[in-house]
């Protein structure tokens, strides 16, 4: 049974410019959330999605902005990128239909904004 | 979601129980208490969850207090491989509220020692 993956592992951009982060749910669940965790932090909610839509947002800018596909897989893209942006991604997946809401993460992607 | 209070740090002996507190005062009926572990570099990995019985699955035990305003997490026989942080999240589970995201606080940071 595969778990949540993440791609890319890691990742180095510059100011200003555009990142995607990518990430496939476990077998089976059908909503995605991310998560931004800065150093010493806990994660940070950015925005869920289920059935193709955004349901619930956190407290970031319209700058993060995100995709789900019909295979549940989703996308999480950051326009503008400024250096606070250095943080660890994560992804997390749960079974909205059969109301199992534990989230299961992924590895999560580490991006650096030199 | 209601807000929890965890201590910092907590050191534990290797095969000894580690009891970790979690105090959820304002903690509203229809919410549950979740917990999760994050493993250093790793994304967070669910526990257990549990309304106001107490419960149990092959990683922990998890006790709740009957007026719900605190609960202990139980991990029978330490590891040295269960050092991580651990976090204590309060939110509501139900069909209306899946979107509802996890709001991780600070966690306790526990060392499991030889």
């Amino acid at each position: 049974d595969a778990g949540v993956t993440q791609s890319p592992t890691h990742l180095i951009k510059t100011r200003g410019q555009q990142v995607t982060l990518r990430c496939s749910p476990k077998s089976g669940h059908d909503t995605v959330s991310w998560y931004q965790q800065a150093l010493g932090q806990g994660p940070q909610f950015i925005f869920q999605y289920y059935e193709e839509e955004e349901r619930q947002r956190g407290n970031f800018p319209d700058r993060f902005s995100g995709h789900q596909f019909p295979n549940y897989s989703s996308e999480l893209n950051v326009n503008a990128l400024l250096l606070g942006d250095s943080a660890l991604y994560l992804c997390a997946s749960s079974l909205t239909a059969r109301l199992r809401y534990e989230q299961y993460f992924g590895p999560g992607t580490r991006l650096t904004v030199t | 979601d209601a807000k929890t209070t965890q201590p910092t740090s907590m050191d534990c002996a290797e095969g000894r129980a580690a009891n970790l507190p979690c105090n959820h005062s304002t903690i509203s009926g229809n919410e549950y208490v979740y917990w999760y572990r994050q493993i250093h570099s790793q994304g967070p990995q669910y526990i257990i969850h549990g309304l106001k019985n107490n419960e149990t699955n092959e990683m922990a035990s998890l006790i709740i207090t009957e007026d719900r305003k605190s609960s202990t997490l139980i991990l029978p026989h330490a590891t040295l491989r269960d050092t991580a942080v651990y976090y204590c999240i309060v939110r509501v589970a139900t069909e209306e509220a899946a979107g509802n995201k996890l709001t991780f606080g600070g966690g306790t940071r526990v060392l499991v020692k030889p």
